[in-house]
């Protein structure tokens, strides 16, 4: 059972562009959360999706900024017109389901440089 | 506000010796906390998951205690191994959710041999 997958590993981009994340939770796994980690930071909680529908955005930046978890395929998150501050890391994490015990497993990241 | 703070900020031991790291929290209200090891470039990998009434918990060597009235924690790693060298995070999650989980800044441990 392969794990939390998410590709790129590592993508460069110029200030205007747009960058697009791609997260495959693991199998059976129809939850997934994105996370952002600036440098010697904790993870911040952006957004929790499950299978089409988009159950809580609360940390997801209102502007330019949007994910989606379509039926069939990755989850995807989409940063238009990147600035040099949304340089960091962004991980996504899949559970089995929703509960206060349920544990997140975590992909390996993606690290997102804005030249 | 709901915070997590964890200490030391690093900290550098010997192989084979012991350490304990610490956590404390103002979230409310309070439904478990997370012990999480993130090795370098790499996602966050969990230790422990303690509830309220759940006082400590061991994996391998790896053993976490909660005290939910002073609202801290604390991981304890016996006999460490290079492998530790890892920064260790301590999660709280807050209400009923599992989504809704505050994160420490984490504490980054070197072992040296």
């Amino acid at each position: 059972n392969a794990g939390v997958m998410q590709n790129p590993r590592h993508l460069v981009r110029r200030r205007g562009q747009e960058a697009r994340l791609r997260c495959s939770p693991m199998k059976g796994h129809s939850h997934v959360y994105w996370y952002r980690q600036l440098p010697e930071e904790g993870l911040k909680f952006m957004v929790y999706l499950q299978k089409e529908n988009i159950i809580d955005e609360s940390g997801m930046p209102k502007e330019r900024f949007s994910a989606e978890f379509p039926k069939e395929g990755p989850s995807i998150l989409r940063i238009q017109q990147v600035v040099r501050g949304d340089s960091a890391a962004y991980f996504c994490a899949s559970s089995p389901s929703w509960g206060f015990q349920e544990t997140q497993y975590f992909g390996p990241g993606t690290r997102l440089l804005v030249l | 506000k709901n915070q997590v703070e964890q200490s030391p900020q690093s900290l550098i031991i010997l192989e084979g010796k012991n350490c304990t790291l610490q956590c404390n929290y103002t979230v409310s209200p309070f439904s478990n906390l997370r012990w999480y090891k993130q090795d370098t470039g790499r996602g966050p990998v969990s230790l422990t998951i303690m509830t309220f009434s759940e006082n400590t918990k061991s994996n391998g060597r790896y053993t976490a205690t909660l005290d939910a009235d002073t609202k801290q924690s604390s991981l304890h790693i016996t006999a460490s191994q290079l492998s530790d060298s890892a920064s260790y995070i301590c999660v709280v999650s807050a209400g009923d959710s599992n989504y809704q989980l505050i994160w420490g800044a984490g504490t980054k441990l070197i072992i040296k041999p």
